[in-house]
């Protein structure tokens, strides 16, 4: 089936580093998101991209849809203490209705 | 903001019990989705719903059923709980019925069979 490879597992990081964070895939994807989750909440969708190439801010995040669709990559500046949490990508093919996801970032901020 | 709602939000149950977790959503979106999250898998799918009485299998159902008798209430039943079903289940709908926007997550029901 289809699978989503995200990188790093989880990153360690001192406060106002940039972060940078990826998933790839084997199989074309026509929509990728992205997701932040803090502790005992559901995930919360941060940037959605729908288009090869589409590179896409939100604030302090910035991400871009892979130009082979089969990739996506987040970047977070200047962290800040409440960036803590997991990042999950995630995918689907259109008119698929179902979202494939990741396996998740956990980031850690040192103060 | 969609407005979607699980019960309970924690829950210990013993080994082969049935255990029914419920998912409410107040604003007539048609697709549904149970997840379930555990370390190192990130967000699995379980079962979904494209409409009343419509369900389908997601990547990992076994051991699971669904009932969608009503557009705002979605239903999963572990038929005889296992260990290996301790997790954190997650409810989601999706806000746009034509295009993904991107789903709309519950907070979680925090499920611990022993």
């Amino acid at each position: 089936g289809q699978q989503l490879n995200q990188s790093p597992q989880s990153m360690f990081i001192q406060e106002g580093e940039d972060v940078s964070m990826n998933c790839t895939s084997s199989s074309i994807f026509n929509t990728w998101l992205w997701y932040k989750q803090d502790p005992g909440e559901g995930p919360v969708l941060l940037i959605a991209l729908y288009k090869a190439g589409e590179l896409t801010s939100n604030g302090r995040l910035t991400a871009q849809f892979g130009i082979t669709r089969k990739d996506s990559f987040l970047n977070i500046s200047a962290s800040i203490p409440s960036d803590v949490g997991i990042y999950f990508c995630a995918a689907t093919i259109q008119g698929a209705q179902k979202l494939v996801f990741g396996q998740g970032t956990r980031l850690t901020i040192n103060p | 903001d969609a407005g979607i709602t699980q019960s309970p939000r924690h829950k210990v149950t013993e080994t082969g019990t049935p255990v029914t977790l419920r998912c409410h959503q107040t604003e007539n979106h048609r697709y549904m989705y149970w997840y379930r999250q555990d370390p190192g898998h990130g967000l699995r799918l379980i079962h979904y719903s494209y409409g009343v009485k419509d369900t389908d299998k997601g990547e990992v159902s076994d051991g699971y059923s669904v009932s969608r008798s009503k557009t705002e209430d979605f239903l999963l039943t572990l038929e005889s709980a296992t260990s290996s079903q301790t997790s954190v289940y997650f409810c989601a709908i999706s806000v746009s019925d034509r295009r993904i926007y991107g789903y709309t997550f519950g907070s979680g029901t925090r499920l611990t069979v022993v």
